[in-house]
């Protein structure tokens, strides 16, 4: 497998559940991000993850939990969600560069409903 | 904070006419601008970059600082552009900001 991945492509949750979002990628990059696709909106950013280390927490409520165990995987906890929060989550990954991001190579993103 | 801008969410235009997405930015620093693309049923996925002043399916994008703009165009649609189109700000610190999106259908 080449690229971005991510597991699992549709997630159907309660509001109780607990599930967890997986993204890998296998690019060599160092630098992974989380975004949020919603309908008629702009793709909100999440959390990035800059050499395993988390860089940006863009004001993300404290139910959804992000993971970089290394700089190839990349998770997204998710614990008592709310209806708005069904979207689609698309994980990103680049290449560190001094004049930042650089190039963002998307994976197929994760839909997720929460009933 | 950085802002981007596509004040068009639909354009629709016939095989062979012209094309021309808007993109405005707000951004106190120096920026580098982006264009991605999703097919249908496809990932999203660069188009071009300012920087790289190049040509990618006969898309150009020049940035205007001066007017804060990084309009997208094509001189002769193809059904094949037919896709949303993203307009991102990176403000150099890993901060890729991305417009609403613009929807183009190409009609034959």
């Amino acid at each position: 497998e080449t690229g971005v991945t991510q597991t699992p492509r549709h997630l159907v949750m309660g509001m109780t559940n607990k599930k967890s979002l997986k993204c890998e990628q296998h690019l060599g990059h160092n630098a992974m991000y989380w975004y949020k696709q919603s309908a008629k909106k702009p793709l909100e950013l999440m959390f990035v993850y800059n050499f395993k280390e988390q860089t940006e927490n863009n004001s993300v409520p404290s139910r959804f939990s992000p993971e970089c165990p290394n700089s190839s995987h990349l998770f997204l906890h998710l614990h008592t969600l709310q209806p708005e929060d069904s979207a689609l989550y698309l994980c990103a990954s680049s290449q560190d560069s001094a004049s930042g991001a650089g190039e963002l190579f998307f994976g197929e993103g994760s839909r997720l409903t929460v009933l | 904070a950085q802002r981007v801008t596509q004040p068009e969410k639909l354009l629709s235009v016939f095989k062979g006419a012209p094309v021309e997405l808007k993109c405005n930015y707000s951004y106190s620093g120096s920026p580098e601008l982006f264009w991605y693309v999703q097919y249908s049923r496809q990932r999203l996925q660069l188009l071009l970059r300012h920087i790289s002043r190049e040509s990618i399916k006969g898309f150009t994008a020049d940035l205007n600082k001066g007017e804060t703009s990084f309009h997208l165009k094509k001189p002769f649609a193809q059904e094949e552009d037919s896709a949303m189109y993203y307009c991102a700000l990176d403000s150099n610190d890993y901060k890729l900001s991305f417009g609403a999106g613009t929807t183009v259908t190409v009609r034959a």
